[in-house]
């Protein structure tokens, strides 16, 4: 079994400062984690996944995540924030061989100019 | 995003009304989803074809029907909705199904209200 968990469901930073949004997984196995972005009126994007290679991820706009299997976190940051990170945020598990990827509630992060 | 495309992005139907929604992939992708997301719900996986086999039904009522003639498409034929059932579905697709290393590219979704 499988699950997510988005610490918080908004978040709000001023542009050009930094960005952290939450998520605790459990996964019976060794896990896939990913992070997706949804703008308003679009689908989800992929930010970033880790699939059990190095810890710290890097993504797509400066983003970046690190596994931590200790602390069963997968946590996105970014150094600056961007008006244009004004948007949606799922993290998302999986487990390889299972077709069920398992998505937390979002975050919604907004950007206070 | 342009890989998957997905039509109508907006749709409103009377329960008694049957209607399809389509996803089209030019990725050569191999495996297709349905997603339903709710507000303040997570994204809730449908079904999934691989190879044009259907491989998972998650205990989807049978008033939605999907239809895969090929890897490249994908519909959701709908009928006697609910209320409830007004959502944005989206439409995903991957290299493969059963792999979740394998990234899977959504399309923008159709917003789907039942009157």
């Amino acid at each position: 079994a499988q699950s997510v968990t988005q610490l918080d469901s908004h978040v709000s930073v001023s542009e050009g400062t930094p960005v952290l949004l939450r998520c605790n997984y459990s996964s019976s196995y060794s896990p896939s984690l990913f992070w997706y972005v949804q703008h308003p009126n679009k689908g989800l994007q992929l930010l970033l996944k880790y699939t059990s290679a190095a810890t710290l991820v890097k993504g797509i706009n400066g983003f970046e995540a690190e596994f931590k299997k200790s602390e069963t976190s997968f946590h996105l940051t970014k150094p600056s924030a961007h008006m244009s990170d004004a948007a949606e945020y799922f993290c998302v598990v999986g487990v390889f061989g299972n077709e069920k990827l398992t998505f937390g509630t979002g975050t919604r992060l907004t950007i206070i100019p | 995003e342009t890989g998957v495309t997905q039509t109508p992005r907006h749709l409103v139907m009377g329960m008694t009304n049957k209607k399809s929604l389509k996803c089209e992939q030019h990725l050569g992708h191999n495996a297709m989803y349905w997603y339903k997301q709710s507000a303040k719900k997570p994204l809730e996986l449908m079904f999934v074809y691989n190879f044009k086999e259907q491989t998972e039904n998650n205990s989807v009522p049978s008033r939605f029907s999907p239809e895969c003639p090929n890897s490249s498409h994908l519909f959701l034929h709908l009928h006697t909705l609910q209320p409830e059932d007004s959502a944005l579905y989206l439409c995903a697709s991957s290299r493969l199904a059963g792999g979740s290393t394998d990234t899977q590219y959504f399309g923008p979704g159709t917003r789907l209200t039942v009157l």
